[in-house]
């Protein structure tokens, strides 16, 4: 998965729970991104670094918070954990300006 | 704001025929355009993408998929398909490039079934 690292693999949350979402990369890449996926849907941006110190939200920020305090980590924040957040969650990596994005394998959580 | 529509959201083919998986979407702006492929239980992978330049675009495994401007379409084919091919497949345009960064809109998906 291109130097890309997420964990867990799997999780399950009660509501109101919060959790972190890692990932790491090997690459020493500036550009980082975290997408959910919904069941028979596309992918959906969330959040995204251009380098570290430097985030910005996506399509779909709400109930989720990230840090960039180095290259490798951009770990995803879920705070209180509602079962609208159920859903498998990406992290990708890109090179530099205009790259292609590589993905993780995944993180899948279902919120009950 | 962007969108993209994939039309089908199942594909059937038999092996040896020809994949065609359509993807529309809207920009106002010219966009950058990409196909992306997903097996089961796995994070997504390139296969082609287009950026300025020759309209029909070549990516791995045999696909390719052209850019039409006046039709806003850029549809993923494949001459013939292989049991392999059988998997999800998203169309792909990016929203708005922020110091360098994809901010990438994605249809719904196709999945794709090969029949032997």
């Amino acid at each position: 998965n291109a130097g890309v690292t997420q964990t867990p693999k799997f999780r399950i949350l009660k509501i109101g729970q919060s959790m972190t979402l890692q990932c790491t990369q090997d690459m020493n890449h500036n550009y980082m991104y975290w997408y959910r996926q919904d069941p028979g849907m596309g992918l959906k941006l969330i959040y995204y670094s251009v380098g570290a110190g430097i985030t910005d939200k996506g399509e779909v920020p709400n109930g989720y918070n990230v840090s960039r305090s180095t290259t490798e980590d951009f770990p995803l924040r879920l705070e209180l954990a509602a079962p609208s957040q159920t859903s498998v969650y990406f992290c990708a990596i890109q090179q530099g300006p205009y790259n292609e994005q590589f993905f993780g394998p995944g993180t899948r959580l279902t919120v009950l | 704001a962007q969108s993209v529509t994939q039309l089908g959201s199942h594909v059937s083919v038999s092996e040896g025929a020809l994949v065609l998986l359509r993807c529309n979407y809207s920009s106002s702006v010219p966009p950058y355009l990409f196909w992306y492929v997903q097996y089961p239980n796995q994070g997504l992978q390139l296969l082609l993408k287009y950026t300025t330049g020759a309209t029909l675009v070549k990516g791995i495994n045999g696909f390719e998929a052209e850019f039409k401007k006046s039709e806003t379409s850029f549809h993923l084919t494949k001459p013939s398909a292989h049991m392999s091919d059988a998997a999800e497949y998203f169309c792909a345009v990016d929203h708005a490039q922020i110091q360098g960064a994809q901010k990438l809109v994605f249809g719904q998906g196709t999945r794709l079934t090969i029949n032997p």
